[in-house]
């Protein structure tokens, strides 16, 4: 059973700081990784993917991975209001099916 | 970007009538299409894998009869809900992956909030 971890939070984080979210994963053949963002009663939106050990930065966003460990976190700079929402982590395995298991999500309250 | 289309956002119906939602892609050609399903405060589920020309692959415990799925075209997958009961009521998501850009992201379409009555 693949499985994908998160802590549902909530996660509260003062306006402008740094939100940090975390995210493992069961399958060792895991090898893409998505981070989605759900606003309350919307569908996900796709904030960034990563597929190589290390950081990949985009904007305020980086996404952060460690295959040995198999974790991957997503962490915010500069905090807004507006990034209040619950972040989904997805993994997609190789040779597995096409879709991608989710994580329950972390839900991020960010304070002004 | 990539944008999926889905509706109708929301639907009500009776206890016994069937919902067809349809989920859209509009800028990219979607050889396959996903169709989740999310209850209040649960993560997404995955339901099924709907392939344009050929059947959809049902994931374990989903019936195919009750939930069918048509991939007519590169760019359009339609999820029929047959015999709907009030256990049906869920948040149902397709989406649709962008194989012309690296890494083939799934898009998501904006969900339809589906209320059996």
């Amino acid at each position: 059973q693949k499985e994908v971890e998160q802590n549902s939070g909530p996660l509260s984080v003062p306006e402008g700081a740094i939100a940090s979210l975390n995210c493992t994963y069961s399958d060792r053949g895991s090898q893409s990784f998505f981070w989605y963002r759900q606003y309350s009663g919307k569908s996900p939106e796709l904030i960034m993917f990563i597929y190589s050990n290390g950081d990949k930065e985009d904007g305020r966003f980086t996404a952060q991975l460690n295959k040995a460990s198999q974790y991957v976190s997503l962490l915010i700079r500069d905090s807004q209001p507006s990034d209040s929402a619950t972040y989904l982590c997805a993994v997609k395995s190789l040779g597995g099916a096409d879709g991608l298991t989710f994580g329950k999500g972390t839900h991020l309250i960010i304070q002004p | 970007g990539a944008v999926v289309s889905q509706h109708p956002s929301r639907v009500i119906c009776k206890s016994g009538t069937s919902v067809k939602i349809e989920c859209r892609s509009l800028d990219f050609q979607a050889t396959t299409m996903f169709w989740y399903r999310q209850f209040p405060k649960q993560s997404l589920m995955l339901m099924a894998t709907s392939n344009e020309g050929s059947k959809a692959t049902y994931e374990q415990g989903v019936e195919k009869d009750k939930f069918l799925i048509n991939h007519a075209s590169l760019t359009l997958s339609t999820l029929t809900v047959t015999s709907a009961h009030p256990e049906d009521s869920s948040f149902y998501i397709c989406s649709a992956r962008d194989v012309s850009t690296y890494g083939s992201p799934l898009h998501f379409g904006n969900g339809t909030r589906l209320t059996v009555t």
